[in-house]
């Protein structure tokens, strides 16, 4: 059964930085990887999507990657600003027809102005 | 133009009652997933269903009950509410689609909250 873990949970970084979260996953045999953003009592924001043939994806000042055999995808965040404070979620989706989503607990990040 | 929307937002009630949240997507696609966050934030699938057919059921208590009139509706009742079932609820929806696509990203609804007192 696929475990998703997300470390830290929490990340405070002034404005400007770049910064990586990561995500770590059990089962390699990961359909593909998904990165949501979400933001105080709101639903979840689609950033990326990762396919399991794929190693990286982009979108603008986004980067994720995953890598299926050591089982962790991260997200790098380029010279990064207040608006992208919220919680980063990864979720992995299992093979087969369910493509059910298996969440990580998420890292809270705040960036400081 | 909303994606994926949920009735209602917020719910109050009282331990016992029973309540329906309601999902609906415009998004034409053919699955629909319920999720529940718990107060921790912590995202754990409930239910999905493919083309009106249900495809997961993770280990949900039978009271839960997931109804999909049409493939663009997903709604959820829950009967006998317990405190324990204080949470948010998300309804998401993902189009089927052949591997090495991006068929499956999966959209989400803004959340109902309930709370159970």
């Amino acid at each position: 059964k696929q475990e998703v873990t997300q470390i830290p949970a929490a990340l405070s970084v002034p404005e400007g930085e770049n910064l990586v979260l990561n995500c770590s996953f059990t089962d390699s045999a990961i359909y593909n990887l998904q990165w949501f953003r979400q933001d105080p009592g709101k639903g979840l924001t689609s950033l990326l999507l990762i396919q399991s043939s794929q190693r990286e994806q982009t979108s603008g000042r986004l980067n994720a990657s995953l890598d299926k055999s050591s089982g962790r995808s991260t997200l790098y965040i380029a010279a990064s600003q207040p608006g992208d404070s919220a919680t980063y979620l990864c979720a992995g989706i299992s093979s087969g027809s369910a493509r059910q989503l298996t969440f990580g607990s998420g890292t809270q990040l705040t960036v400081l102005p | 133009d909303t994606a994926v929307s949920q009735t209602p937002k917020y719910l109050v009630t009282q331990m016992g009652n029973d309540k329906s949240i309601k999902c609906e997507q415009n998004l034409g696609h053919d699955t629909m997933y319920w999720y529940k966050q718990d107060s921790k934030k912590f995202l754990k699938i409930m239910f999905s269903y493919n083309n009106k057919e249900l495809i997961i059921n993770e280990t949900v208590p039978n009271r839960f009950s997931p109804k999909s009139p049409d493939k663009a509706h997903l709604n959820l009742h829950i009967n006998s509410l317990e405190l324990g079932d204080s949470a948010v609820y998300f309804c998401a929806s993902s189009q089927k689609a052949p591997s090495g696509t991006s068929g499956d990203t999966q959209y989400f609804g803004p959340g109902t909250r309930l709370t159970v007192l």
